[in-house]
């Protein structure tokens, strides 16, 4: 069975640009998650999506946005990039049910450097 | 809020030493307690997991039991590889709120020959 997988792995924009990162989940795995990791605030949970509709949320900013598609792929959206928004985005998707149980699995991410 | 702290790195250790990373958690209730291991250049990959108080998670090697009384869950190996080299993140899953795993902080682990 395939893994996670993020396209693109690597991305450079510049400050004010747009972004939008893509995630294909495990087949039959329903729930989509994104995290950012970068060295200063390690790894930060930004949303999940399952079943089309947004479950969770972190503290992120509105500038940070994402929506997942009926065969459960994903994407996230950064506008109006800022030099902090530079970090590694992590793509994860498990089951959907409770991931007290249900292990996520995590993608390779997408790493992101804004000029 | 739940947090995890993780033992500062990086950790330096001989091939067959024995490894112990240090896992401490706060949490409400009795979340599930993971380790992830991240080589260079690649994502997240579960290592091992533990769901309640004194079960032990175990793979490649790698133990770590789920201690309540210590809000503790340590990672340890017996005889670690160069294969070992990583970043080594402890996270928990909230019970309550947002379904996400909160991470540690990370601990990079670097085995000589």
């Amino acid at each position: 069975k395939a893994g996670v997988t993020q396209t693109p792995r690597y991305l450079i924009k510049t400050r004010g640009q747009q972004v939008t990162l893509s995630c294909s989940p495990i087949s039959g795995h329903r729930s989509v998650s994104w995290y950012q990791q970068t060295p200063g605030q390690g790894l930060q949970f930004l949303f999940e999506y399952f079943s089309e509709t947004q479950r969770n949320k972190g503290n992120f900013p509105g500038r940070f946005s994402g929506r997942q598609f009926s065969n459960s792929r994903s994407e996230m959206n950064v506008s109006t990039l800022e030099l902090g928004d530079s970090a590694l985005y992590l793509c994860a998707s498990n089951q959907g049910g409770t991931i007290l149980f249900d292990t996520q699995y995590f993608g390779p991410g997408t790493r992101l450097t804004v000029l | 809020g739940n947090s995890v702290t993780q033992m500062e790195g990086p950790v330096t250790l001989s091939e067959e030493a024995f490894l112990t990373i240090n896992c401490t958690y706060t949490a409400t209730g009795y979340p599930s307690l993971f380790w992830y291991v991240q080589y260079p250049g690649e994502g997240l990959q579960l290592l091992l997991k533990a769901t309640k108080a004194d079960d032990k998670g175990s793979n490649k090697g790698f133990e770590a039991t789920y201690r309540k009384e210590t809000t503790s869950f340590h990672l340890e190996k017996g005889s670690v590889q160069v294969s070992d080299s990583a970043v080594y993140f402890c996270a928990l899953v909230e019970i309550q709120g947002a379904q996400k795993l909160v991470f540690g902080q990370g601990t990079r682990l670097t085995i000589n020959p």
